[in-house]
């Protein structure tokens, strides 16, 4: 079953805009969700993460994630794009579980214009 | 931060034969580790998840006989590739939960680039 949903495989943006990636989820019990980054043939970072301590999330780098539960959504943004934040970003859920098991999106390559 | 590494970073293998891929945490004890798959452009599909001491616990559809998991240690998983094809090519990557720390934090390795020729 399809645990998260990332809305576009590419997103472009020229340097200073603005950064929005989408991601939306499902599940019957409110899962723990996500955000990973991944750079050419490397590991995932941890962008951030909402663990229900509150609706909206600040990451490293700049971004932010809000949790919106009426819209099942927990998209990823960031004011100002720069040229370094090219790379492949991934939203992960865990279901409702607690076991750890994380279940994650087609993921979203995005460019960064100069 | 929790440091987890991959070894080796990449194999090319021939088919037919058996690669081994580990996993460990640097500097804290996993007892929970997480291996995935990513095939290129792709996302990554969680294959299984390894408890020390333990069997290792398969998705569905991923064969167990295929992809061999040893949790020996706090701090160590193996993924075995037995009898490598061709389509077993892919980019392995683990994670190791940290349970000392934040319940919700995995880490991830650097992956490991398997070429099955």
């Amino acid at each position: 079953a399809q645990s998260v949903t990332q809305l576009g495989s590419h997103v472009s943006v020229s340097e200073g805009a603005l950064v929005l990636l989408r991601c939306n989820y499902s599940s019957s019990v409110p899962p723990y969700l996500f955000w990973y980054v991944q750079y050419p043939n490397q590991g995932l970072q941890l962008l951030l993460k909402y663990t229900s301590a509150a609706t909206l999330v600040k990451g490293i780098n700049g971004f932010e994630a809000e949790f919106k539960k009426s819209e099942t959504s927990f998209h990823l943004t960031k004011p100002s794009a720069h040229m370094s934040d090219a790379a492949e970003y991934f939203c992960a859920s865990d279901r409702g579980s607690t076991l750890g098991r994380l279940y994650f999106g087609r993921g979203t390559q995005l460019t960064v214009w100069p | 931060g929790a440091v987890v590494s991959q070894h080796p970073s990449w194999v090319i293998c021939k088919s037919g034969t058996s690669v081994k891929i580990e996993c460990r945490s640097l500097d804290f004890q996993a007892t929970t580790m997480f291996w995935y798959r990513q095939f290129p452009k792709q996302s990554l599909m969680l294959m299984a998840t390894s408890n020390e001491g333990s069997k290792a616990t398969y998705e569905q559809g991923v064969e167990k006989d295929k992809f061999l998991i040893n949790h020996a240690s706090l701090t160590l998983s193996t993924l075995t590739v037995t009898s490598a094809h061709p389509e077993d090519s892919s980019f392995y990557i683990c994670s190791a939960r940290d349970w000392g720390g934040s319940s919700y934090e995995q880490y991830f390795g650097p992956g490991t680039r398997l070429t099955v020729t």
